[in-house]
């Protein structure tokens, strides 16, 4: 079946501890986004890339890093400089056509902090 | 800075109500319009979205947007709700020229009594 698939779905992190969440998608898609969820404040944008070996930050990207030498996977790193970094994570795709953009979700890794 | 607002948080329905979960935007140029749906134990999935043409957009499980531009607003509606509509929904607007930034609303949870 074609997917996202995020892993791992829990993650515990120690303080000063960096910590990476996978994002492994075979939709064959260009774009690849993280998303950061926290209770009554939706999705935020964490990072996105449009095609391999670049990567754009987004809104909230201070404290987090990432790599796109794959157009399959796009890993987010979660540095110990990210002070608040209990949320749920989301990992999407698309094809960034204009007319017919639409994403594609994982299903999540839940993340806190020791 | 652009963003989207999803005025209620937390509603609560008896099924064959009818729906209306309100989206406005800030953004003042070209936008495309989306709504996303959670279920419980689901991935984020598109109900429905508007990129240009006719304002009414229908999307899946029977649900509707009117996006009106004068109000830069983008709101969904249902006639009748079910017991399986329950979920959290969200509104998300990305600027016409630009591809891949989808910014988020906050979220609108819906919880229909059987």
């Amino acid at each position: 079946d074609g997917g996202i698939t995020q892993s791992p779905k829990y993650l515990f992190r120690k303080e000063g501890q960096n910590v990476t969440l996978s994002c492994e998608q075979n939709l064959n898609h260009d774009a690849m986004y993280w998303y950061r969820q926290d209770p009554g404040q939706g999705l935020r944008l964490i990072y996105y890339s449009q095609i391999v070996n670049d990567f754009q930050k987004g809104d909230i990207a201070e404290g987090y890093s990432v790599s796109r030498e794959k157009k399959e996977s796009f890993p987010l790193t979660v540095t110990s400089a990210q002070k608040n970094p209990t949320a749920f994570y989301l990992c999407a795709s698309s094809i960034p056509m204009r007319t017919n953009e639409k994403l594609f979700f994982g299903s999540g890794t839940q993340l806190s902090v020791l | 800075a652009q963003s989207v607002s999803q005025h209620n948080h937390h509603v609560i329905l008896s099924e064959a109500a009818s729906l209306e979960l309100g989206c406005n935007y800030s953004y003042g140029g070209t936008v495309n319009l989306f709504w996303y749906v959670q279920y419980p134990g689901q991935h984020l999935q598109l109900l429905l979205k508007y990129f240009s043409g006719d304002p009414l957009v229908k999307g899946i499980k029977g649900f509707e947007a009117e996006f009106i531009k004068s109000k830069f607003s983008f709101n969904l509606r249902k006639p009748s709700v079910q017991w399986s509509d329950t979920a959290e929904y969200f509104c998300a607007v990305k600027k016409g020229s630009n591809t891949g930034k989808l910014i988020f609303g906050q979220g609108t949870t819906l919880q229909v009594k059987p």
